[in-house]
């Protein structure tokens, strides 16, 4: 069972940006694929892209299109999502979660990123 | 982009009735070759992340009780609980992952009456 743990809430202001990472365990973590999700506040969930680390190929929605970049380190079993240019509506909790196929077997706790000046 | 749309956006039943929720794809998500519908249905309650229930439009993950049923061909889907109880309230969504960008249903929101 793939168990995915998220780095922590963070809070930045307009313009910056945002790393956050997801470390993986329980499977092997080169041959399994992830996603992205985002939830604003009190709305529903919206894919941004994904990553296979074995092929080292992503994928991003167009919303997304040069303001996110997904990465992996397989020597730590971790991978990142970088969001640029971070405005107000960017507030919102962002799920990795364990891409099987397509459908989103299991998902992180999940990291709450508040952009505020 | 695929469009993903629910109905209801919510839903009140009574404990140990049923509950149906519909989601309705802007093209077909049934793929000839497999013949398998790219459709998901998640879970999730206040706080919480979503939780995978059924993947294939039909196959329940494992874990999810048997009251829980997907069906559906093509572009129309229905998840179905047979027996609703209390720990089943909850917003659910629909996903397609048939083609990227994956799309999810705006959700349904379900309550007890």
């Amino acid at each position: 069972q793939v168990h995915l743990v998220q780095s922590g809430a963070e809070v930045k202001e307009p313009g910056s940006s945002v790393k956050l990472s997801c470390k993986s365990s329980g499977g092997a973590f080169n041959s399994l694929a992830f996603s992205w999700v985002r939830q604003a506040p009190g709305q529903g969930l919206e894919w941004m892209g994904g990553i296979i680390p074995m092929l080292g190929t992503t994928s991003y929605t167009q919303n997304f299109q040069g303001t996110v970049n997904i990465t992996a380190d397989e020597s730590t079993s971790t991978t990142y999502m970088e969001l640029s240019g971070l405005r107000a509506e960017d507030t919102a909790i962002y799920y990795c979660v364990y891409d099987n196929s397509g459908y989103l077997k299991s998902w992180g706790q999940g990291s709450l990123v508040t952009v505020s000046s | 982009d695929i469009v993903m749309t629910q109905s209801p956006d919510s839903l009140a039943v009574s404990l140990g009735e049923r509950a149906t929720i519909n989601c309705k794809s802007s093209q077909t998500i049934l793929f000839d070759s497999n013949d398998k519908n790219y459709l998901a249905w998640y879970q999730q309650k206040p706080g919480q992340p979503p939780k995978l229930l059924i993947y294939w439009a039909s196959t329940r993950d494992s874990g999810v009780p048997d009251r829980f049923s997907g069906s559906g061909s093509g572009t129309d889907f229905t998840l179905t609980i047979s027996s609703l109880q209390g720990e089943d309230v909850a917003v659910y969504y629909c996903q397609q992952y048939y083609n990227t960008p994956y799309t999810f249903g705006q959700g349904t929101k379900l309550e007890i009456k």
